[in-house]
Parts: C-alpha cells; structure tokens; sequence
C-alpha cells in the first residue's frame, strides 16, 4: 500500500525567508501524482502544486517550488519569500495513475513568524 | 476563490438522527469527492464521482451514501448518526482531466452527542 510521510509536524520561518517542507512517499507504480495541499485555519483547502512522476523538470507556481527526487520517493516543498497569509497546514498527497484515491500525509503546520 | 459550497459549516445534532451534508459546485466540474478529516490529521477519501449516476466509495470505510443526481449537487446522507461520525467532511470537486481535487469546500464540522 502506497503511504505518504511528512516528518516535521510542525515548521516555523521568519516573515520574507525561505521554508523547506519534507514529503517523502512508498510506492511502487511508476506512473503516479504528487501534490501539496495548504489549508488555512478555518478556511478552504486549496491545491498548491502538482507534480506528474514522468516529468523530470521540478513544477514550480510563483512562489512555491518542489524538490521531486524520484529514484529517493522524495517530493519537498520550498516557499520562497515567505508571506503571513502562507500560515496553514500543508499536506503531501499522492494518487497513482488512473486511481481516484488521494493519500495524505499527516501534515505539517507552518508558522509565519512576523 | 472555488465555487464550491457545503452547508452545514457547523452541525450539533443527537445520536440516531438523519444527517444529509450538501455541497454543490457551480463550476460544472464532473469528478466530486467527500472526504473526512479528524483535527489535525490526513484527509481519507470516503465518497468519489465521476458524474451524473456515478458514485463510488473511496478508502475510508463509511456508513454514509451519496447520490449525485445532478452535475452540481453531491449530498452525504448519514441515516443514524453515531458519535463514532463526528468529525470534519470536506467535499471537493475537479475537472475532467485533471488528476486530484482541485477545489474543496469549507467543510462541515460534525459532533454528535
């Protein structure tokens, strides 16, 4: 069964920096998803970015970039220039080709400190 | 911001009642998903559909239906609820082609006494 893992429940970054959010999956399929999911206190969840496993060129949306290691199941999130309204909850989901089942990692809580 | 509602946003209701949650989205999206998320953890998959007369259980054994008569209209019907039920719903929709949800409701905040 394919799991998702994000190891740091909680982040912190000063207001203008630079976080990194770890994202590591199992997997055996070679054809799958990879997304980053924010959701805000209290408001919607909303789809960040996603990544195809066939492309090797990292997705990258304004501020939000991935780091995809595929050969490592490694899928991290960078946001750059840190803003208030990027405090939320992240989580890393994975859907393998064809499937309609997401999975989720726990999540990791993200902190602006201003 | 997605035009997709649920409603409820809060519901406090005794056990052994018939809960229906509504959410309905306005973007003509075909592929509709519920899911159900405790605080502070991963969301399961517990209901999907791929359009009209089309609904499929997901992950997450549930003891709610849905039915989606309508294009823009995904209801979850508990029909006795439990305080094993409480917990957050979040319906979410996406188009087509594309691989994940890409839109999610505010959620519904269940507690059952």
């Amino acid at each position: 069964a394919q799991t998702v893992t994000q190891s740091q429940p909680e982040m912190s970054v000063q207001e203008a920096e630079t976080v990194t959010l770890s994202c590591t999956y199992d997997t055996s399929e070679s054809d799958y998803y990879l997304f980053w999911y924010k959701q805000p206190p209290s408001r919607q969840m909303i789809l960040v970015i996603r990544q195809e496993a066939y492309k090797q060129q990292n997705a990258t949306e304004n501020r939000f970039s991935v780091n995809f290691q595929k050969a490592a199941k490694s899928f991290s999130l960078k946001i750059s220039d840190s803003q208030l309204g990027d405090a939320a909850m992240y989580f890393c989901a994975y859907r393998k080709e064809g499937a309609q089942k997401l999975v989720f990692g726990q999540g990791t809580r993200l902190t602006i400190n201003p | 911001e997605a035009d997709i509602y649920q409603t409820p946003r809060y519901l406090v209701i005794g056990t052994g009642k018939k809960i229906t949650l509504e959410c309905s989205q306005t973007m003509g999206h075909d592929k509709m998903y519920w899911y159900q998320q405790d605080p502070g953890m991963e969301l399961h998959l517990i209901h999907y559909s791929y359009g009209v007369n089309s609904t499929e259980k997901g992950d997450l054994s549930s003891e709610s239906t849905v039915s989606r008569i309508r294009t823009e209209h995904f209801p979850l019907t508990l029909e006795s609820a439990r305080p094993s039920h409480t917990s957050q719903y979040l319906c979410a929709s996406s188009e087509g082609g594309l691989p994940g949800p890409q839109h999610f409701g505010d959620g519904t905040r269940l507690s059952i006494l």
